[in-house]
């Protein structure tokens, strides 16, 4: 069935850069995305791959993924504390609805 | 810009009772979905419509259920509330079925006690 595996907990120094993991099962998803949610907020979509790319850069956020290996990361440059959130990956599996499978999230901690 | 909104935020509920969780966009949105999030977990989807009149199970449905008279309304009853069905609910909607454009209400967390 459809999986999507994440890291619990990432603790990176301000200033320094953070990578974010995950692997997933459904090779048929067409879009993979990245969600953060601060304390007691909803979820809010950071970015997201065509499944047909390897890399997306957004500004400080670059997303890789590796279809053979079924591997997402997202990687945040220069870490600021406003980051440190929690950060969910999703993908679409071979749905058309927009029905999303999420991994259970990776905190990232942020030390000034 | 009021977007997703979802009433109440905060509700305890005995054992055995009932509610309903409400949901509203002003977007226009065909596609909306009801997720829960359990402590140290990702969302799972509980329901999810394409369009009003249209309602489909997800992945967890069981204790739950939903209909969607409206574009903008898209309720989620609790039937005889039990313990694991404390949670936070999310509810979302998009205007494309991609999750590109899905947007998430702030949620409502629920303790049924």
């Amino acid at each position: 069935g459809e999986d999507v595996e994440q890291s619990l907990f990432l603790s990176v120094r301000e200033g320094d850069s953070s990578v974010i993991n995950c692997t997933y099962t459904d090779s048929s998803s067409t879009y993979l995305y990245w969600y953060k949610q601060e304390p007691g907020a909803g979820l809010q979509l950071l970015t997201y791959i065509f499944s047909n790319m390897d890399m997306k850069q957004d500004q400080r956020l670059t997303v890789l993924l590796n279809k053979k290996d079924k591997h997402l990361s997202l990687r945040i440059a220069d870490t600021q504390t406003g980051d440190s959130a929690i950060y969910f990956c999703a993908e679409d599996g071979s749905s058309n609805t927009g029905k999303l499978i999420f991994g259970q999230g990776t905190t990232l901690q942020v030390k000034p | 810009n009021a977007g997703v909104t979802q009433t109440p935020k905060f509700r305890i509920l005995k054992i055995g009772q009932s509610m309903t969780l409400q949901c509203t966009q002003d977007m226009n949105h065909n596609y909306m979905y009801w997720y829960r999030q359990d402590p140290g977990m990702g969302l799972k989807l509980i329901y999810y419509s394409v369009g009003a009149g249209i309602t489909d199970k997800g992945e967890v449905p069981n204790g739950y259920n939903v209909s969607r008279s409206t574009t903008e309304d898209f309720p989620l009853r609790l039937e005889l509330a039990a313990p694991s069905q404390t949670s936070v609910y999310f509810c979302a909607s998009s205007s494309d079925w991609t999750g590109a454009y899905q947007y998430f209400g702030a949620g409502t967390r629920l303790s049924v006690l």
